[in-house]
């Protein structure tokens, strides 16, 4: 199986901020990989795919980058809307597997 | 609008079964793979399972795997989730999902199990 370990598992930023989240796997995923942005009592949103496509209404302050084992999830200039929890995926093979989670809060 | 309703979780008990279904709305149902995705209290977010389109093919998480299988009826638009021997372990959030990378989520269906 494939191990997703994402770090940090807790980020403090403030709004205007720039912030990075790492998701590595543990062998060549290729660019399947996926961000998720959780948000308590909202559905949640699928962010970017295949690495570094952002997915239609996705705000251009996301990107992502990465292929084979290492991936980053960049968030430029934070608003408040953006501090929530942050997931990665693999879909390259089966099973499927997702990075632990990024809680990012407001410092 | 894309629509993914769950419905049929609860409280269990240990060894016993229960089966989910999603109802699909506002795309054509038959042209998707889709999938189960779980969260267990205060816990991240697990894949349980997939599914090809017409079915033929599925995939499972290997905590699931023997336990649970997951199905699909494209006339009425619905999937479903057998979850069999369930254990305390799968008390979790159930979600549906379209495709993967998921592009539309449930809101989810709690499933809770004990004694």
């Amino acid at each position: 199986d494939v191990q997703m370990t994402q770090s940090p598992s807790y980020l403090a930023a403030s709004p205007g901020e720039s912030v990075s989240i790492s998701c590595k796997a543990s062998k060549s995923i290729s660019n399947n990989l996926a961000w998720y942005q959780e948000k308590p009592g909202k559905a949640n949103k699928l962010l970017i795919h295949s690495g570094s496509t952002l997915q239609s209404g996705t705000p251009s302050r996301f990107s992502g980058s990465g292929s084979g084992t290492d991936f980053t999830l960049t968030i430029r200039s934070l608003e408040f809307e953006d501090f929530a929890v942050y997931y990665c995926q693999q879909y390259n093979e089966y099973p499927l597997t997702f990075g632990s989670g990024t809680k990012l809060e407001i410092k | 609008e894309v629509q993914l309703v769950e419905s049929g979780g609860g409280l269990v008990q240990p060894g016993r079964s229960m089966k989910l279904s999603c109802a699909a709305s506002g795309f054509t149902f038959s042209d998707y793979y889709m999938a189960w995705v779980r969260q267990a209290p205060k816990k991240g977010l697990e894949w349980v399972a997939s599914i090809s389109y017409e079915g033929s093919s599925t995939y499972y998480g290997d905590s699931v795997k023997g336990r649970f299988t997951i199905s699909r009826d494209n006339a009425k638009s619905t999937l479903y989730l057998q979850m069999n021997s369930l254990r305390s372990e799968d008390t979790a959030t159930y979600y549906c999902a379209r495709r993967v990378p998921v592009d539309y989520w449930g809101q989810g269906v709690m499933v809770t199990v004990s004694s």
